[in-house]
């Protein structure tokens, strides 16, 4: 089963706007990351953040985490055509098997 | 430095067939893990081999098996295919003991006829 659900499946932007996607999982983590995938092909690691922190940036990308309602979210400000890809939250859990657990993602589509 | 490399990058078999799958890893990183990621099932996590030995395993059946070698190098067996095998298979190279920052590689994309 999926620890992280992300929120929402798809979403249509136009370039220049800013694109917020939401990631909720279940049981308790060790920390949060976010990946980018484009076209089927191998992830790109966008942002880390772990269970004791709420906000973290990186460029364009702003990545928050709230703990007490299991969720976190990611901003991209700015879209460009280039950030069309599909987004995928994974949570790495801090009991049980050691292993990251990803999301079902978010398929983000920019429009020029 | 060069990246996760993974081969072959595409791959058709026929079921009852067996397949091996290659990754290499960053320069120095130690832990590899594979995923399988399927349209209906996602990203699942197989395995982590970490210093040639198996540290994390998920939950797939005995098919599915793999080895670390001495230089960090892993490979990915699945014996006796299925239909439901067909997805891509990513391999995720760290630094360290942690399953933090993984850094995929391309992905091979296994097709079962």
């Amino acid at each position: 089963s999926q620890q992280g659900e992300e929120d929402p499946q798809a979403l249509s932007i136009q370039e220049g706007e800013n694109a917020t996607m939401n990631c909720s999982y279940k049981t308790s983590i060790n920390n949060l990351q976010w990946y980018r995938q484009n076209s089927g092909r191998g992830l790109v690691h966008l942002i880390l953040i772990r269970s004791n922190e709420r906000e973290k940036h990186s460029g364009r990308l702003r990545v928050t985490l709230d703990t007490s309602k299991k969720s976190s979210s990611l901003l991209i400000t700015a879209s460009r055509a280039a950030d069309t890809a599909s987004y995928f939250c994974a949570t790495r859990t801090r009991r049980g098997a050691q292993k990251l657990v990803f999301g079902q993602g978010t398929r983000l589509t920019i429009n020029p | 430095k060069a990246g996760v490399t993974q081969t072959p990058r595409y791959l058709i078999k026929t079921r009852g067939q067996q397949v091996t799958l290659s990754c290499s890893p960053i320069s120095g990183h130690r832990s590899v893990s594979w995923y399988q990621q399927t349209p209906g099932q996602g990203l699942q996590f197989l395995f982590e081999y970490f210093s040639e030995t198996q540290r994390n395993k998920g939950n797939f059946p005995g098919r599915f098996s793999g080895r670390q070698f001495s230089n960090s190098r892993s490979e990915m067996n699945v014996s006796t295919l299925e239909l439901g095998d067909s997805a891509l298979y990513l391999c995720a190279s760290s630094l360290g003991d942690s399953l933090e920052t993984q850094y995929f590689g391309p992905g091979t994309r296994l097709l079962v006829l």
